[in-house]
């Protein structure tokens, strides 16, 4: 049972133009949700998170929208770049149960960013 | 050195052999984790250590033996593996193990083929 799911494989973006990635969850015990990037050959680095009981949380390009009844989070990045071409993960932290420590992901979005 | 630092970058391994795999963090960090990411699936939590203890096997088959000699140092022993344990294999530390909105730092993974 997947618990956070992200639907689009891929997106492609027109530079200077809204890069908005999308990201469904199931358990809602969730406490925070994180944003993790990946360039191809090194493993994935933190973004952004927000608290569960947030809605929004902004850093300078990134920001990340949560809307807890419909499960959902979403990240836009303005105005995209082509250094923001890589694989985004969305992660869920919390979730009760044994989650000790633990980061739940999705399967990744690829994100190209053409110049 | 800083960061999570993870060797080798690769590894061809015959599923009679046996290798470890070797992670070290510069972050004074207080747990550590072993993550695996397959083609096209979601990383997937192995272990979980906490000041040295393994506090979490997530299911995962005996062929993978974990070793976490202090805080700084996890290795991941690996003996009898099947070609479908080809993967990326990534290690993660954070400061402790209530990850909360500041997740993990990676390193830049092991990509291992068994053959």
């Amino acid at each position: 049972d997947q618990q956070v799911k992200q639907n689009s494989p891929s997106l492609s973006v027109q530079e200077g133009r809204i890069s908005i990635l999308n990201c469904d969850y199931t358990n809602s015990m969730f406490d925070y949700f994180l944003w993790y990037k990946k360039y191809p050959a090194e493993g994935p680095t933190f973004l952004i998170s927000i608290s569960s009981i947030k809605d929004k949380n902004e850093d300078g390009r990134f920001t990340v929208f949560l809307n807890k009844s419909a499960k959902h989070l979403s990240l836009h990045i303005v105005p995209s770049q082509p250094g923001d071409s890589a694989v985004y993960f969305c992660a869920a932290s919390g979730g009760g149960g044994t989650s000790y420590g633990k980061l739940t992901f999705g399967q990744g979005t690829i994100l190209t960013v053409h110049p | 050195e800083t960061g999570v630092t993870q060797t080798p970058r690769h590894l061809v391994m015959g599923m009679t052999n046996k290798k470890s795999l070797k992670c070290e963090q510069h972050l004074g960090h207080n747990a550590m984790y072993w993550y695996k990411q397959s083609a096209k699936k979601p990383l997937e939590l192995m272990f979980v250590y906490s000041l040295e203890e393994r506090v979490e096997n997530n299911s995962v088959p005996s062929r993978f033996s974990p070793e976490c000699p202090n805080s700084s140092h996890l290795f991941l022993h690996l003996h009898t593996l099947q070609p479908e344990d080809s993967a990326l294999y990534l290690c993660a530390s954070s400061p402790t193990h209530m990850v909360g909105g500041y997740g993990y730092t990676f390193g830049s993974g092991t990509r291992l083929t068994v053959v």
